[in-house]
């Protein structure tokens, strides 16, 4: 099981405010993801990194940008936050070629 | 197209009552196919994955089975219990084997 760590947990930002999500993982994980969810809805990703100065775009259109500049961190920033960007947002990290994820507790972001 | 479908949407149940949890996915080359249960305020928590050589997965109360004809693949709890009350999500990899795609979630509730 993976160690894998979010901050913050609960942010209020106002409009066009700039904000960066931190992620961590402790396990040494080459892949990792960043995916949108509204409370108990589905999941939807949004970046992913197979490893260092990797990134990729995921299905759902996102404004936001990612960052990969060592294994065990993966921020996410949106450079102007919109009240459009509220939601939750969850990071999850896993192992090359086996497809298991493993979740972050998650940040939950509400633009006003 | 991808798309993992997942029935049903909520599912209400008794303690000690049994709960299937039924997903169906569209890509014939799927491989992997995981169960996760997301508590409130927490992230999703991987429970039990089966892969396609296998018919039958099973941990305790849970299991899960899969008919790679049909392309189905379910989720069982038998004895449940109140803890087992959460959101429950199936899923199975894309096309392009990047990424994980989603069900849109089970809501159980057990009550005592």
């Amino acid at each position: 099981e993976a160690d894998i760590y979010q901050t913050p947990r609960y942010l209020v930002i106002g409009t066009g405010k700039k904000i960066t999500l931190e992620c961590s993982q402790t396990m040494g994980h080459d892949k990792m993801y960043w995916y949108q969810q509204d409370p108990g809805m589905e999941l939807h990703l949004i970046h992913y990194s197979y490893g260092v100065n990797s990134t990729e775009k995921g299905d759902l259109s996102s404004e936001s940008t990612v960052s990969r500049i060592r294994t065990e961190h993966f921020p996410l920033t949106l450079e102007s936050a919109r009240p459009s960007h509220t939601s939750q947002y969850l990071c999850a990290s896993g192992t090359g070629g086996l497809y298991e994820q493993y979740f972050g507790p998650g940040t939950r972001l509400t633009v006003t | 197209g991808e798309n993992v479908e997942q029935h049903p949407s909520t599912l209400s149940v008794q303690e000690g009552d049994s709960a299937v949890i039924k997903c169906t996915y569209s890509d014939s080359a799927s491989n992997y196919f995981p169960w996760y249960k997301q508590e409130l305020g927490k992230g999703p928590q991987l429970i039990i994955d089966i892969r396609s050589n296998v018919g039958e997965k099973k941990d305790q109360r849970i299991a899960v089975t899969l008919n790679k004809t049909a392309k189905h693949f379910s989720l069982h709890i038998t004895e449940t219990q109140p803890e087992d009350s959460a959101v429950y999500f199936c899923a199975a990899p894309n096309q392009a084997g990047t990424a994980l795609i989603f069900g849109k979630g089970t809501t159980l509730s057990v009550s005592s």
